[in-house]
């Protein structure tokens, strides 16, 4: 079975602070995806990032920067200097090999307030 | 390029009653997938589609169902209501099916039932 647990249901934090969003997933599969989505209060999740099984090359991409350890199975995600429009609810997903179709599985999600 | 188009955004029904739920995808992609989302169950799959034929259904009774036309145009249905069908209902689209594509998600229908 896939499962996603994303263990902070909430985090706040003040503007320029650096914040990281724990990601823990769990799958028998050997050819995996994995991805992070935004939320904004306007309710469309929105692309951030994937990363494949074979993939363990951390990535950084401006103030965002992504952690995928398989030996641990985490995806994590940070924020450096945070902003006030980094508020939003932010899902990891997981999605299996080649046979699964699209479908992903979310953790819970982690509601990030980010205080002027 | 426009994005996912839902419609309606909000909708309120009664118990009973059935609903249908729109969702236009990103031009050229093929591939349609909706999601419920609750406070209470979080984001979870619904079905998906992919040139008319649904590829992969997930774990909500036969009340819940879909359809893809020839434009990739995908409509849910959802038939004899519940209040435990309040939730906001996620259209997504994609190029292809499955590996590394990204999911492009609309921004919703609020759906109330009273």
């Amino acid at each position: 079975a896939q499962k996603v647990t994303q263990a902070q249901t909430e985090i706040s934090v003040v503007e320029k602070e650096d914040v990281t969003l724990d990601c823990v997933y769990e799958t028998r599969d050997t050819t995996y995806y994995l991805f992070w989505y935004k939320q904004p209060p306007s309710g469309e999740l929105v692309f951030l990032i994937r990363r494949n099984s074979f993939d363990e090359q951390n990535e950084i991409s401006g103030r965002y920067s992504w952690n995928f350890q398989k030996s641990t199975s985490s995806f994590n995600f940070t924020i450096t200097a945070s902003q006030v429009v980094d508020s939003a609810v932010y899902f990891c997903a997981l999605r299996r090999g080649e046979t699964s179709g699209s479908r992903l599985t979310f953790g819970e999600g982690t509601q990030l307030t980010v205080n002027p | 390029k426009a994005g996912v188009t839902q419609t309606p955004r909000y909708l309120i029904k009664t118990r009973g009653q059935q609903v249908t739920l729109s969702c236009s995808p990103i031009s050229g992609h093929r591939s349609v997938s909706w999601y419920q989302q609750t406070p209470g169950q979080g984001l979870q799959f619904l079905f998906e589609y992919f040139s008319e034929t649904q590829r992969n259904k997930g774990n909500f009774p036969g009340r819940f169902s879909g359809r893809q036309f020839s434009n990739s145009r995908s409509e849910m249905n959802v038939s004899t209501l519940e209040l435990g069908d309040s939730a906001l209902y996620l259209c997504a689209s994609s190029l292809a099916v499955g590996g590394s594509e990204k999911l492009f998600f609309g921004s919703g229908t609020q759906l109330s039932v009273l």
